[in-house]
């Protein structure tokens, strides 16, 4: 799987869009983007996945440059809820599921 | 939909006990996954099993742990002669056969002293 670069930190302020970019320079063609998050003391909860098309659901939507080389995570009202650590994660998806690869996120601090 | 259960949520023992830890999964989800994260670090992938069988180990699964899952539903993994080393959340996710999502659960922290 390819190798993801996040800011190990970031600060939003509340009500105010949280935009969490991802660098995934050496994705491959049949790689996906994935982004979960994991909220202080509980386990990573999926957000949501793209292969190169913009993806939108109710938690956030997923920016994919043309050439994917890159990615953003946008939540477009945060709440201090939304304080966590961001992962995204490239990873091929075959048939089934294959385990995931997190790399050490983003610390999102959601601020009043 | 219950979600992910883990026992225990903590688990404090001394260095060359056994300790076992139990994942339910959520039902019908064929696939099972064990991680393990420690402080300031994403979780790594240990193991995972489709129904009852497993089918990938990672090198970080040394012989001292071992995974079962017997009739394709629950999970456990026993750690045995534990070493500080092994202090660490222990996560367990599962995942329907044709999904993209893992779900996680809450997680099991072990102490190691």
């Amino acid at each position: 799987d390819a190798k993801t670069t996040q800011p190990t930190s970031m600060d939003c302020a509340e009500g105010r869009a949280a935009n969490l970019p991802c660098n995934h320079s050496t994705i491959s063609g049949n790689e996906y983007v994935y982004w979960y998050r994991q909220i202080h003391s509980q386990g990573p909860q999926y957000i949501i996945h793209g292969l190169k098309n913009n993806e939108t659901n109710e938690m956030a939507s997923l920016i994919i440059t043309e050439d994917r080389k890159s990615s953003t995570l946008i939540l477009p009202h945060a709440t201090l809820r939304d304080t966590a650590v961001y992962y995204c994660i490239v990873r091929v998806l075959v048939s089934g599921n294959t385990p995931l690869v997190f790399g050490k996120g983003t610390r999102l601090s959601v601020i009043a | 939909d219950t979600g992910v259960s883990q026992n225990p949520r903590h688990k404090i023992t001394k260095r060359g006990q056994n300790v076992t830890f139990r994942c339910d999964p959520i039902s019908e989800h064929n696939r099972l996954y064990w991680y393990r994260q420690t402080l300031g670090q994403g979780p790594e992938f240990l193991t995972y099993f489709q129904n009852e069988a497993q089918l990938e180990k990672s090198r970080l699964l040394s012989d001292r742990f071992s995974a079962e899952r017997p009739k394709g539903s629950f999970s456990t993994l026993e750690i045995q002669r534990t070493e500080q080393g092994d202090s660490a959340m222990y996560l367990c996710a599962s995942s329907p056969g044709t999904g993209n999502e893992q779900f996680f659960g809450p997680g099991t922290r072990l102490t190691v002293l």
